[in-house]
């Protein structure tokens, strides 16, 4: 089975540009949760789509914006780009049907907002 | 506010001897904990998990145990391989939460040959 991918793998942009990040989850699989990942913060959660659907949301900014798509596949948006957005934006796929499930991640997107 | 709380930044150990990770974390509702494994220029991958009604899980080399009313769970590799050298993130989810976990700012594990 094909794992998690996610593109582009790296990425650089101008303080207020709007960049897309896509992911693909494992075929099959209808969760795909977003995280931001920072020096010092850890892995901070964005939100969770399941079946095209939000399930879930984090505490961050309206200008960050997902969406799903029929085939699982996802997209997250980040408009209005600030230097603090730069990080590393992992996708994380699961069946997402009985919570507490393992989470599959792909290697991410490298942002960097200069 | 860090409702999973990972105080060591960092931690060496001698190859062939235990490593243990610290973990911590302060919000009641979790009722399950996750450790993940990342090496540079990966996404996380799974290790281990335990639900809060296991004090304790197995998985070959590696144990996790966990301490509701301390509120603390700690990971244990034994015996530590060079391999195991990657950043370690404790996590935690709550049924409710669907796939939302929340993570530890991780712990750099180096073991050295």
């Amino acid at each position: 089975k094909a794992g998690v991918t996610q593109t582009p793998r790296y990425l650089i942009k101008t303080r207020g540009q709007q960049v897309t990040l896509s992911c693909s989850p494992i075929s099959g699989h209808r969760s795909v949760s977003w995280y931001q990942q920072t020096p010092g913060q850890g892995l901070q959660f964005l939100f969770e789509y399941f079946s095209e659907t939000q399930r879930n949301k984090g505490n961050f900014p309206g200008r960050f914006s997902g969406r799903q798509f029929s085939n699982s596949r996802s997209e997250m948006n980040v408009s209005t780009l600030e230097l603090g957005d730069s990080a590393l934006y992992l996708c994380a796929s699961s069946s997402g049907l009985a919570g507490r499930e393992t989470q599959y991640f792909g290697p991410g997107t490298r942002l960097l907002v200069l | 506010d860090q409702q999973v709380k990972q105080n060591s930044p960092s931690l060496s150990v001698q190859e062939g001897r235990i490593s243990i990770l610290n973990c911590d974390y302060t919000n009641s509702m979790f009722d399950y904990f996750l450790w993940y494994k990342k090496y540079p220029a990966e996404g996380p991958t799974f290790l281990i998990s335990i639900s809060s009604i296991k004090d304790k899980n197995e998985d070959g080399r590696f144990t996790v145990f966990l301490n509701k009313s301390a509120k603390h769970l700690s990971l244990h590799i034994v015996p530590s391989q060079p391999g195991d050298s990657a950043v370690y993130f404790c996590a935690a989810g709550y049924v409710g939460g669907y796939q939302k976990v929340t993570f530890g700012i991780g712990t750099k594990l180096q073991v050295i040959p």
